[in-house]
């Protein structure tokens, strides 16, 4: 199975931050790499796909970038609903795999 | 807009099956995608189960062996998960969701634990 390795497992920001999160794979998967947002009530939400596109109706204050095995989410002007849990996933080979989860807080 | 609800019995005693309902609606599953299950287990780990395709067609995650099936009623657009000889470890919140590629619906999720 490709591993996902999200290093930072909690974060601390302040309101209009940049924030970056990291995800690794254990080898390249080509892009193949997704992001999701899951808010304190167990909500997920897809954020960005294949990288670097961005899902229906999420802000563009979201960004994707990467490449070989080493990609990041980016919020640019932390807002408060961005309080929340995220998770990298890869598509590149079966089984899809999940990243350890980055829970973003306010400082 | 498609929904998913999750449903099923919230306790199941070790060595027992676990069975969920997803219910869709908004698109008929034999439309289009791949209809997965996905669980996140105490401490946020996010497993893929597997999924059965519009077609019908399985794929399971090996980690789950000869466990696991997932069926479908196309009458009812539901499909279905069921785990067999069930562990504490199988405590966890499970999740349906629509894939094709990517997991763009999800059900709210519901917390499965299993404890005599």
């Amino acid at each position: 199975d490709i591993q996902m390795t999200q290093t930072t497992s909690s974060l601390s920001a302040s309101l209009g931050d940049r924030v970056t999160i990291s995800c690794s794979a254990s080898q390249g998967i080509s892009n193949y790499l997704n992001w999701y947002q899951q808010k304190p009530d167990g909500t997920v939400k897809l954020l960005i796909y294949y990288t670097s596109s961005l899902h229906s109706g999420v802000p563009s204050r979201f960004s994707g970038s990467g490449s070989g095995t080493d990609y990041s989410l980016t919020i640019s002007n932390l807002e408060p609903e961005d309080i929340a849990t995220y998770y990298c996933q890869q598509y590149s080979k079966l089984p899809y795999t999940f990243g350890g989860g980055t829970k973003l807080e306010i400082k | 807009d498609v929904q998913l609800q999750e449903s099923g019995p919230g306790l199941v005693k070790p060595s027992q099956s676990l069975s969920l309902t997803c219910s869709v609606t908004g698109y008929s599953i034999t439309s289009g995608y791949y209809w997965n299950w996905i669980r996140q287990f105490p401490g946020n780990k996010l497993e893929w189960m597997g999924y059965i395709s519009y077609d019908g067609s399985n794929n399971y995650n090996p980690s789950l062996k000869n466990r696991i099936s997932i069926t479908r009623d196309t009458s009812k657009n539901q499909f279905f998960l069921k785990l067999n000889s069930v562990t504490t470890e199988d405590t966890a919140t499970y999740y349906c969701a629509r894939e094709g590629v990517f997991f763009a619906y999800w059900g709210q999720g519901t917390l499965v634990t299993v404890s005599a």
